[in-house]
């Protein structure tokens, strides 16, 4: 079975200060995952994922299959960040389609 | 184009009626998604769909959830006899190619069941 983890229901944070929202996996093979986003009022997007190793709007992730961990990082944040934060997982082969989430981490940066 | 689109937007029932959900995916994605977010949950995976057909459908919650797509395109989850427990955020998501080679899936604005 696979499962997503997110420890962290809400994290506050000031402006400025440096982000990690955590993120640990279950899986026995080699899973892709991802980050979405809902920001107040919005559908839910897709913010990035492992496979691409990209950047956007400063966030970065890293997947750490000794840790099973891909948790979300930022060095700055910003007011805008401020929004809910998902984790999922996908597995690898044929047959895998359905995304597995984990329960989400509200972030709030500080004025 | 125009995104995912979902209706109805806000949807209250009685215990024990029926209900329909429909979800319009974007024009040309074959991938078409069911999620339940229920308050304090993560999302969870409900059914998949790609074309017309449903290769799996053990993520439905009980056989009161049931949900059909014609022509390639709009889908409908139907829950017979609501109970109260199935109150939730019921989402829809599209994505444009096959399943297992990973292509982003773009959610809908959700439909918001109220069971009284």
């Amino acid at each position: 079975a696979q499962r997503v983890t997110q420890p962290e229901k809400l994290l506050s944070v000031f402006k400025g200060a440096p982000v990690e929202l955590k993120c640990n996996y279950s899986y026995s093979g080699s899973p892709e995952l991802f980050w979405y986003v809902q920001y107040s009022r919005q559908r839910l997007q897709l913010l990035l994922r492992h496979i691409s190793r990209e950047s956007i709007k400063g966030f970065t992730a890293d997947l750490n299959k000794g840790e099973t961990s891909f948790h979300l990082k930022k060095p700055f944040a910003q007011e805008e960040d401020s929004a809910m934060y998902y984790c999922a997982l996908r597995g690898s082969g044929a047959g895998s389609y359905q995304l597995t989430f984990g329960k989400g981490t509200k972030l709030s940066v500080i004025p | 184009g125009a995104g995912v689109s979902q209706s109805p937007s806000n949807k209250v029932t009685e215990k024990g009626k029926d209900v329909e959900l429909r979800c319009d995916p974007i024009s040309g994605h074959t991938a078409l998604y069911w999620y339940r977010q229920s308050l304090g949950q993560g999302l969870e995976f409900l059914i998949y769909f790609q074309g017309n057909s449903a290769p799996d459908k053990s993520g439905l919650p009980s056989d009161r959830f049931s949900a059909e797509r014609t022509g390639g395109s709009v889908s409908t989850l139907t829950i017979q006899r609501t109970q109260q427990e199935d109150s939730a955020v019921y989402l829809c998501a599209s994505s444009p190619g096959l399943a297992f080679s990973y292509n982003e899936q773009f959610f809908g604005p959700g439909t918001r069941l109220t069971v009284l």
